[in-house]
């Protein structure tokens, strides 16, 4: 069964902190793995790594993936209060026929002032 | 560009009703998936559906259906609902569907959060 596991589940940190936000996946036909930020509803995209190894940057916000060890972070610094949200990766696998997205359960994350 | 809209945006149903959502994907968009999330599960995929046509299924029961239609607006239906339905349903588009495509950015709506009594 295809399984995408995030930790910590909730995180409290300050203004100025920075954060790493864990993703583990077990999936199988792997292609791709994805970081969304959902705020209120609609959760909205922030990165998508394929090659491993390789850092993905925007702003404060980096990421990266380790094929090998089947898993990816998420780095943010200089945390601001607008960066409180849930967290959520998935991992995109497609084969013949067949493409889904299987989302963890999300990293809450709240920045105090 | 209008994003994805879904409507309702809140509802309360019971107990073996049945309830239809509905999703209008991004303008140009031609493929959209539904997802149920609940504090307990997160995100769990429902369908995809591309040209009308039903392309990948979660693991839900039969009471959990889906349709699009040719201006690929989606609809979700449950029949016979239960406590445990009670849910944000999120509805996602994005451009094509294609095995090859490579990339897996979708874009949500708001969702409907459906409350079971």
């Amino acid at each position: 069964e295809d399984k995408v596991v995030q930790s910590p589940l909730s995180l409290v940190v300050h203004e100025g902190d920075t954060v790493t936000l864990n993703c583990s996946y077990e999936v199988t036909n792997f292609r791709s793995l994805l970081w969304y930020k959902q705020e209120k509803k609609a959760p909205t995209f922030l990165f998508m790594l394929t090659s491993s190894g390789i850092e993905k940057k925007s702003g404060r916000l980096s990421s990266i993936l380790d094929k090998k060890e089947l898993f990816s972070i998420l780095n943010i610094t200089a945390t601001q209060t607008g960066d409180s949200a849930v967290y959520l990766c998935a991992a995109l696998l497609m084969d013949t026929g067949r493409r889904a997205l299987t989302f963890g359960s999300g990293t809450r994350l709240q920045v105090q002032p | 560009k209008a994003g994805v809209t879904q409507t309702p945006r809140y509802l309360i149903k019971t107990r073996g009703q049945q309830v239809t959502l509905s999703c209008s994907p991004i303008s140009g968009h031609r493929s959209v998936s539904w997802y149920q999330q609940t504090p307990g599960q997160g995100l769990q995929f429902l369908f995809e559906y591309f040209s009308e046509t039903q392309r990948n299924k979660g693991n839900f029961p039969g009471r959990f259906s889906g349709r699009q239609f040719s201006n690929s607006r989606s609809e979700m239906n449950v029949s016979t609902l239960e406590l445990g339905d009670s849910a944000l349903y999120l509805c996602a588009s994005r451009p094509e569907w294609r095995e090859s495509a490579n990339t897996g950015e979708l874009f949500f709506g708001e969702g409907s959060r459906l409350t079971v009594l």
